[in-house]
Order: structure tokens, then C-alpha cells, then sequence
């Protein structure tokens, strides 16, 4: 069964350093999107990217962020300058067409010391 | 942003019986609702979705009830099985304006099934 991979598992990174989460989303899925969810509060969505484009973006999203899909299978999410509070749960998710499921990744771990 | 709660941090339920898990939202351009379960330090795994064009959809034991009136979702699941024991997070998305389908998650309910 397809499914969408994600690297590292875990990242340990010291503030103020960049950091680079890859996502492989399903082959045939046309709608990429970021999520993250802080320990023991809610998953919250980032950054969402159709055609080639940032389609949306939360308030989170700051300039500190940037999303690429370089080769036309990976996506990936850089944050610039890491912060203590960007530690968290961040998940890819894509998904085929608009109003259908999301298939979520297993997850990257960023703990930022 | 509390556009979509779930107000029962957790339910623990008998192995066997049915399990309940309720979530309210307040955005009316919501128009597809979708329930996940998550296992600690593992992403989301979707289980299963509802369009507001109905009211109830199945897929074995799991059902999904939506209430458009009311503003509320419910999902069932019957028997409840240990192996259920997770969290379950519902969402929601909208078609419309400049969404592209970005999911807004309810906090989670912990669902213990004992045996």
C-alpha cells in the first residue's frame, strides 16, 4: 500500500540553526501539505502546496519557513533560524483531490536545544 | 481557534460495547468531516470520512453521524476491540474559497477499550 515516508525521525538541532524536513508524498497525489503538532496540544495545519505553489498558509507560517518540491517526488520543509518553541511533531500529508482523506506520514521529531 | 472541539479529553469503554467520541464545530463552510486514530509517535491514520451531503456513513464497525443543524459529529464503533485503544482526532475542511483542503483538527479524544 502507498504511503507517505518522512526523514528523519527524529531531529536534534541547537537554536538558530537550520533545519530540513523531507517528505515523500504518494505518487499520484496532486495536494501537499505541512503539519505540526506541539506535545500535548492540537495538530495544526502549516503550509498547504498545489501546482507547484504555496496554495495557503497559517499565521505560523512565518519567513522563518519555506516549502520546496524540487524533483517532483520530494517535499520538504526548511526552517531558517530554529527557535525553542519549533520543537514539535511535524507531519506531511498528501492527498489526491480536494475534499478527499489526507494520508499523513509518521512523523519527523524536532527538538530544537 | 476552536473551530472544531471535541470536549471529552478521554472515554474508557468496555471491550465489546460501543464507543462514542463527539466533536462540535462552529464553521458552516465546513463541508467534509473525516475522523483519524493516532498512536503515540506515529502520524494520523484515517479511518473515516463524511460529505454534508449525508447524514451517516458506515465502513464495518466504525459509523460516522453528522448533524449539520446542530453542528456535530459523532463517531461509533462497534464492538470497541483493546486493539481500538488510541487517540481520535476529528477534522474538518471546505471545498470552497481558498481552503485547498487544509484539515482543522478537534483536540483529541484518548479512547481506552479494557478487556
Amino acid at each position: 500500500e502507498p504511503e507517505v515516508t518522512q526523514t528523519p525521525s527524529h531531529q536534534v538541532t541547537q537554536m538558530g540553526q537550520e533545519v530540513i524536513l523531507r517528505c515523500v508524498p504518494i505518487s499520484n497525489h496532486l495536494y501537499f501539505y505541512w503539519y505540526r503538532q506541539i506535545l500535548g496540544q492540537k495538530v495544526e495545519f502549516l503550509v498547504s502546496f498545489y501546482n507547484n505553489e504555496i496554495s495557503e498558509k497559517s499565521e505560523i507560517f512565518d519567513d522563518q519557513f519555506s516549502v520546496e518540491r524540487p524533483d517532483g517526488s520530494n517535499f520538504t520543509l526548511k526552517i531558517r533560524s530554529t527557535k525553542l518553541e519549533d520543537s514539535a511533531m511535524y507531519f506531511c500529508a498528501s492527498k489526491v483531490v480536494m475534499n478527499t482523506e489526507a494520508f499523513f506520514g509518521q512523523g519527523t521529531r524536532l527538538t530544537v536545544v | 481557534d476552536q473551530q472544531v472541539k471535541q470536549n471529552s479529553p478521554s472515554l474508557s469503554v468496555q471491550e465489546g460495547r460501543i464507543s462514542i467520541l463527539n466533536c462540535d464545530y462552529t464553521n458552516s463552510m465546513f463541508d467534509y468531516f473525516l475522523w483519524y486514530k493516532k498512536y503515540p509517535a506515529e502520524g494520523p491514520t484515517f479511518l473515516i470520512s463524511i460529505s454534508s451531503i449525508k447524514d451517516k456513513n458506515e465502513d464495518g464497525r466504525f459509523t460516522v453521524f453528522l448533524n449539520k443543524s446542530a453542528k456535530h459529529l459523532s463517531l461509533h464503533i462497534v464492538p470497541s476491540q483493546p486493539g481500538d485503544s488510541a487517540v481520535y482526532f476529528c477534522a474538518a475542511s471546505s471545498a470552497g474559497g481558498t481552503s485547498y483542503g487544509k484539515l482543522t483538527f478537534g483536540q483529541g479524544t484518548i479512547l481506552t477499550v479494557h478487556p
